[in-house]
């Protein structure tokens, strides 16, 4: 199989705090990994692509200095978010791609959910 | 931003009954696949559907992909009460500098009563 893992689950931070999540790929090597956030009832939103050595690309409208993503090895990849506010609070999930690129699928993780007080 | 579009944004049906929910792009893709989540949990992928193909079965699940028309739609056969969730298709949209990111539809909510 293809596990992806996300710690913690759930979260609640006070405002002003940084939180940080980790997205692990448990039994494959993952270059690319991807960073989504989804607000209740709606649909998942693409935040941040994560290559392992490399830089993360953002989406437009995503603050790179506010959501820090570290992709330091081939099978973790972690997503900061500096300076929480409550608007912050959110459902994030990250996806992984298995290397080499056996398909095209991604294989997602639990979710972690974000409440900031 | 959101390329998929799906409907309907919900539906409710009876156990036993077949549940059609349909989903369109805007722009040219790879592939096409469908998600399921279950309130307040992660992902889980369903089915996926290359570009070149038109129909795809997996169990209770049928996927078509019209290219022509830049829409799909998934067919779930004698649904069942543990079908209850939400179905996201995304699409892989490979153009200049992107990496394979899926984009997601806004989802149908299905609701199978007993």
């Amino acid at each position: 199989g293809a596990v992806v893992s996300q710690h913690p689950s759930w979260v609640i931070c006070k405002s002003g705090t940084s939180v940080k999540i980790e997205c692990r790929s448990l039994d494959f090597q993952a270059t690319t990994m991807f960073w989504y956030r989804q607000f209740p009832k709606q649909s998942l939103m693409l935040m941040a692509t994560s290559n392992e050595g490399s830089k993360a690309t953002y989406e437009q409208g995503v603050e790179k200095d506010k959501f820090l993503i570290n992709h330091a090895s081939l099978t973790l990849s972690t997503l900061t978010v500096t300076s929480a506010h409550p608007e912050d609070s959110s459902f994030y999930i990250c996806s992984a791609r298995r290397e080499p690129p056996e398909t095209y699928e991604q294989y997602f993780g639990p979710g972690t959910r974000l409440t900031v007080t | 931003s959101q390329q998929g579009e799906e409907d309907p944004q919900a539906l409710s049906i009876q156990e036993g009954e077949n549940a059609t929910m349909n989903c369109s792009y805007k722009t040219s893709i790879n592939n096409l696949q469908w998600y399921r989540q279950n309130s307040g949990r992660g992902l889980v992928h369903l089915i996926l559907i290359r570009s070149n193909e038109r129909e795809k079965h997996s169990g209770r699940l049928r996927v078509t992909l019209d290219t022509s028309k830049k829409s799909s739609s998934l067919l779930i056969t004698a649904s069942r009460a543990a079908d209850t969730a939400s179905y996201f298709c995304a699409t892989d949209v490979r153009y200049g500098g992107s990496q394979g990111n899926l984009i997601f539809g806004k989802g149908t909510k299905l609701s199978v009563k007993p």
